[in-house]
Formats: structure tokens, C-alpha cells, sequence
């Protein structure tokens, strides 16, 4: 079962609004992944955040290793139609990386 | 740098049957992970191969199953398939180091 959760579940935004979704966990994670999901398409990845409050930007997005390393946060400034989609955080199981586990994800509409 | 590609990207099947899906990673990435991706169960990990060797698999019962080849590419089969396997099966591939993992566009199984 999924030891992600994420809100909120969905979001439906005017074109231009500013966007906060988050992701939480009972256990610390030592890596944040988040993606975007179109439909009928595999995840891809947006941000990788690998150290406890960092927060790194990628154009108009912005995501935050929370400091407990139970938590992290992604934002999405100044909304267009093409942010449409479902964003999903995710984190490494294992020390390996090799196995993934998914929150299950925040839906996002934008109206233009 | 050409992305994951996976095949078929539709497929229909009787229950019963058995399917065989292809995934060939980026080049240079040796590890393939892949996962099942159902409305009501959200992404769930499958099983991960590296050198042709699987290294972790996720809870799903031994009817799944998959190998990789000595050029990383990797395929996953379904036996006897049931109604419930009808998903969106994702493959992700990432180097050794970073937790990054990349995915393809899927395949979506339908059983009928």
C-alpha cells in the first residue's frame, strides 16, 4: 500500500493563480521525487530534492525537502493551461533507490 | 538521448492468457523498474532488474514476472491473466547513483 499521502486530491484554479500541493509521510525519506502525469502518458520528473530542507526550482515550479524528512512540498507559480495534469510525489523504499513508492497524487485544473 | 520506449502501447487480452511487454531504458541505464498503475491501487512497484539480475520485488503474486537482457532492455510477462490485471504497466529506468528514475509512456492492458 501507498505510505504516501498527498493533498490536496485535487485543485481546480483560475489561469495565473499560484499552486501549493504537498506530500506527507509517517516515515523520514532521505530523497523526494516529483513528477507530472498526463493522461494516457508515464510520470515525468519534474524535481529531485536529495537533502533535508532544500528547496530547488525548476522554471516556474518549486519543491521543498521538508526539515523532519516527513514531508516536502511542491508550488507552481503563475498557472497556464498546460499545468494541467496529476503530480505525484514519490519516494525510494530502500536504501537502493531501486524500488519507488507513489502518493497518490493531486489532480490539477486550470481554467483559462 | 532517446527516452524509455515500451511496447505494445495498447494491448487487449482474454483471461486466461498470458501477455509479454517490452521496455528498452535510456542508454546507459542499467536498471529497469517496473510498475502497475490502477485507479484504485495508484503506482505500485512490480520488480527491479540490474545485470540481468531481479534485485527486489514488490507484493504482487508469481503469476508476474520479468527478466532483463544483457543490453538492459526488459520485459515483463502476465500468466493467466485475471480481470484485476487490467492496469497501465509503467517501466522506469535510472542510472546507479542518483534515485532518479525515468519512465516510458506505458502500456495499457486491457482484460477482457
Amino acid at each position: 500500500g501507498q505510505q504516501l499521502n498527498q493533498s490536496p486530491q485535487s485543485m481546480f484554479i483560475q489561469e495565473g493563480e499560484d499552486v501549493s500541493m504537498n506530500c506527507t509521510s509517517s516515515s523520514i525519506f532521505n530523497t523526494w521525487l516529483w513528477y507530472k502525469q498526463d493522461p494516457g502518458e508515464g510520470p515525468v520528473l519534474l524535481i529531485a530534492l536529495y537533502k533535508a530542507g532544500e528547496l530547488t526550482s525548476n522554471g516556474r515550479l518549486t519543491a521543498q525537502f521538508g526539515i523532519t524528512r516527513k514531508d516536502s512540498f511542491l508550488n507552481i507559480s503563475a498557472s497556464i493551461p498546460s499545468d494541467v495534469g496529476i503530480y505525484f510525489c514519490a519516494g525510494p523504499l530502500n536504501n537502493a533507490g531501486n524500488m519507488l513508492t507513489f502518493g497518490g497524487g493531486t489532480r490539477l485544473m486550470v481554467k483559462p | 538521448k532517446a527516452g524509455v520506449t515500451q511496447t505494445p502501447r495498447y494491448l487487449i487480452k482474454t483471461r486466461g492468457q498470458q501477455v509479454t511487454l517490452s521496455c528498452s531504458p535510456i542508454s546507459g541505464h542499467r536498471s529497469v523498474s517496473w510498475y502497475q498503475q490502477t485507479p484504485g491501487q495508484g503506482l505500485q512497484f512490480l520488480f527491479e532488474y540490474f545485470s540481468e539480475t531481479q534485485r527486489n520485488k514488490g507484493n504482487f503474486p508469481g503469476r508476474f514476472s520479468g527478466r532483463q537482457f544483457s543490453n538492459s532492455r526488459s520485459e515483463m510477462n502476465v500468466s493467466t491473466l485475471e480481470l484485476g490485471d487490467s492496469a497501465l504497466y509503467l517501466c522506469a529506468s535510472r542510472r546507479i547513483g542518483p534515485y532518479e528514475q525515468y519512465f516510458g509512456p506505458g502500456t495499457r492492458l486491457t482484460v477482457t
